[in-house]
């Protein structure tokens, strides 16, 4: 089966580092996305991999190991408006995006 | 003014009932994807279509039915609904000359099935 495990809450201080980590097992491979999800609202585009290595985009850096069938979505410089939750999606061999359940990120003053 | 618009943003119904759910877009995607989403769970795929002609099923059809009436309308029904479809929904559209594959999503549906 198709699974993709994030863990379901974490908790960072404003001003910090975080990484969001994903692991994926899916039938083929053709990226992997990263949205941004606040309460009750839509999922929002934060970054796509589909290459091995490093993706930078402001605060936001993702990260794509396909070997490992892992990624990361780094954030920096944490701002209160950062809480949110955090959806790995990975797209299979029939270009359909598999979710994971999403991170919850609490941001703390 | 949005892109992809979802009508209505929320939904009280008793069980039994028909219920149609609307997304519109002004993207030109050829696209269109109909999800649900339920607290502690992903998104999870209902239907989506490719093109007009083309429909399939996701991972979660049974209940639900769609009709693509125009390349840029893509509609959900539940044809008698049930509690456990109480669910927020999203569409989202695609395009197929896109090269990321990226997802637009709708504002979402709050639908409560009493």
């Amino acid at each position: 089966g198709q699974n993709i495990d994030q863990p379901t809450e974490m908790t960072a201080t404003e001003g910090a580092i975080v990484q969001i980590n994903c692991t994926y097992q899916t039938s083929g491979f053709n990226g992997l996305f990263w949205y941004q999800q606040h309460a009750g609202e839509a999922p929002t585009f934060l970054s796509y991999n589909v290459l091995d290595g490093l993706e930078e985009k402001g605060r936001f850096s993702s990260f794509l190991s396909r070997s490992k069938g892992y990624s990361y979505l780094l954030l920096k410089e944490l701002q209160m408006k950062d809480s949110a939750s955090y959806l790995c999606a990975v797209l299979d061999s029939n270009y359909q995006l598999i979710w994971g359940a999403g991170t919850k990120l609490i941001i703390k003053p | 003014d949005a892109d992809v618009t979802q009508t209505p943003r929320n939904r009280i119904t008793k069980t039994g009932k028909r219920i149609m759910l609307e997304c519109s877009q002004t993207k030109g995607h050829d696209r269109m994807y109909w999800y649900r989403q339920d607290p502690g769970l992903g998104l999870r795929l209902i239907y989506y279509s490719f093109d007009v002609k083309d429909i399939n099923k996701g991972e979660i059809s049974d209940g639900y039915s769609v009709s693509r009436q125009a390349q840029a309308k893509f509609s959900l029904s539940l044809e008698s609904a049930i509690p456990n479809q109480t669910a927020l929904y999203f569409c989202a559209t695609s395009a197929l000359w896109q090269d990321n594959n990226e997802q637009f999503f709708g504002p979402g549906t709050r639908l409560t099935v009493l």
